[in-house]
Parts: C-alpha cells; sequence; structure tokens
C-alpha cells in the first residue's frame, strides 16, 4: 500500500518567517494530496490541496507544489503567524476514497 | 451545515466496558471514515463506508471492534470489551466523493482506565 512520509516532526520558526512541510510518497498512482492542520483539541480540517495533474496552487499565504516524478509534495506558508502554530498533516490517496496520512508536523510559531 | 457531529466528546470507562462512539456525517456526503488518533501510532483508518457499505474494515484491530451505519446519516463505533490500550481520540470523517477532503469531526476522546 501507499507509504507518505513527512518531514520535520517538529519546527519553530520565528513570526513573519516562512516555513515549509515536506512529504513523499511510494505508490505513483496516487493522484490527490490534501493538507491538513490541526488545532489543540479539535479534528483535523482541511486547509489546501492539489492534484496530480497541476504542479503548483497558491491560497494566500499557504501554497502546495507537487513533484510527480520525484514522488514529493510540499507545503509552504508564508509569512507566519501566531495562529498557524498546529500540528499539520499531509496524506496521499490512491485509490480517490481513503487517504494515507503522513506522522504530522508540530508548527511553533515565535512572536 | 454543521459538519460533520461525534458523541460523545470525551468518554471515561472501566477496563470490560462496552463503549459506543457517535457520528452524524454532513448531509449529501456519501463516504465515512472512522480514524484512530494516538502519539505512537498517528492517524490510523479502521474501517470507511460508501454509501453505507463497509468498503475496508482492514484497519479494525481485533473482533472486538464493530461498525455499523444503518443509514446515510447515522454510524457507530462499538467496543466490546474495551482495553486500556484503546485510549485515543477517534475521529469520524465524511466526504461527498473520491478525491475531495475529507470533513473531520471534532473527535471523540477515550479513556479506559
Amino acid at each position: 500500500g501507499e507509504n507518505v512520509e513527512q518531514h520535520p516532526s517538529t519546527l519553530s520558526v520565528q513570526e513573519g518567517d516562512s516555513a515549509v512541510i515536506k512529504c513523499t510518497y511510494s505508490d505513483s498512482a496516487s493522484n490527490y494530496f490534501p493538507w491538513y492542520k490541526q488545532e489543540l483539541g479539535k479534528g483535523p480540517q482541511l486547509i489546501i490541496d492539489i492534484r496530480s495533474n497541476v504542479g503548483e496552487k497558491k491560497d494566500q499565504r499557504i501554497a502546495v507544489t507537487l513533484n510527480k516524478t520525484a514522488k514529493h509534495f510540499s507545503l509552504h506558508i508564508t509569512e507566519t503567524q501566531p495562529e498557524d502554530s498546529a500540528v499539520y498533516f499531509c496524506a496521499a490517496s490512491v485509490s480517490g476514497n481513503q487517504f494515507y496520512f503522513g506522522t504530522g508536523t508540530s508548527l511553533t510559531v515565535i512572536p | 451545515d454543521a459538519g460533520v457531529i461525534q458523541s460523545p466528546r470525551h468518554e471515561v470507562t472501566e477496563m470490560g466496558q462496552e463503549v459506543t462512539l457517535r457520528c452524524k456525517p454532513i448531509s449529501g456526503h456519501n463516504s465515512l471514515f472512522w480514524y484512530r488518533q494516538t502519539m505512537m501510532r498517528g492517524l490510523e483508518l479502521l474501517i470507511y463506508f460508501n454509501n453505507n457499505v463497509p468498503i475496508d474494515d482492514s484497519g479494525m484491530p481485533e473482533d472486538r471492534f464493530s461498525a455499523k451505519m444503518p443509514n446515510a446519516s447515522f454510524s457507530t463505533l462499538k467496543i466490546q470489551p474495551s482495553e486500556p490500550r484503546d485510549s485515543a481520540v477517534y475521529f469520524c470523517a465524511s466526504t461527498r466523493s473520491a478525491n475531495y477532503g475529507y470533513t473531520f469531526g471534532s473527535g471523540t476522546r477515550l479513556t479506559v482506565v
């Protein structure tokens, strides 16, 4: 089955700096890659997603890039703010229904 | 849209007792998923349903776990008998179709003592 690896497991940045989280996947048939943000005591929330026919997608301060050849995708957060502090999960979907999640990155934005 | 609704939010039970977790998916979503989250293992898919039919239950850890979806608006995850190692946060999620992101509920924090 699909195997998704996520790095780093923890990340601390100064407010205003950029944060980058990277994921790799194993199954070249994966075609949908969502990113989730989980705040303390809450369920994961979808923040951005990308499909395999697109190389990059942006939504305000958040962007995701996908390299199908290398089988990796990344989340970029620019101009970080304290409210960006959370755990971020990447995921990959092969069948379209079942997602395989990375192990999470705990992001801390230092004011 | 009230989102995915899970109950209870917290459950503390004694080892050996039966536990039932409940989920109401978003109206119109035809796929429902049960996940378990722990520090050690992260997010684990337990089972998912399409159109109320269980599709893949290979993630259900043992026969002590069972899940049902009697209709499009309700699902249960039951653990009988419960054990301390079942302590975790259990999430329900739903989606309208393949290749769309899930919407997660707020989770049920289960503690088995």
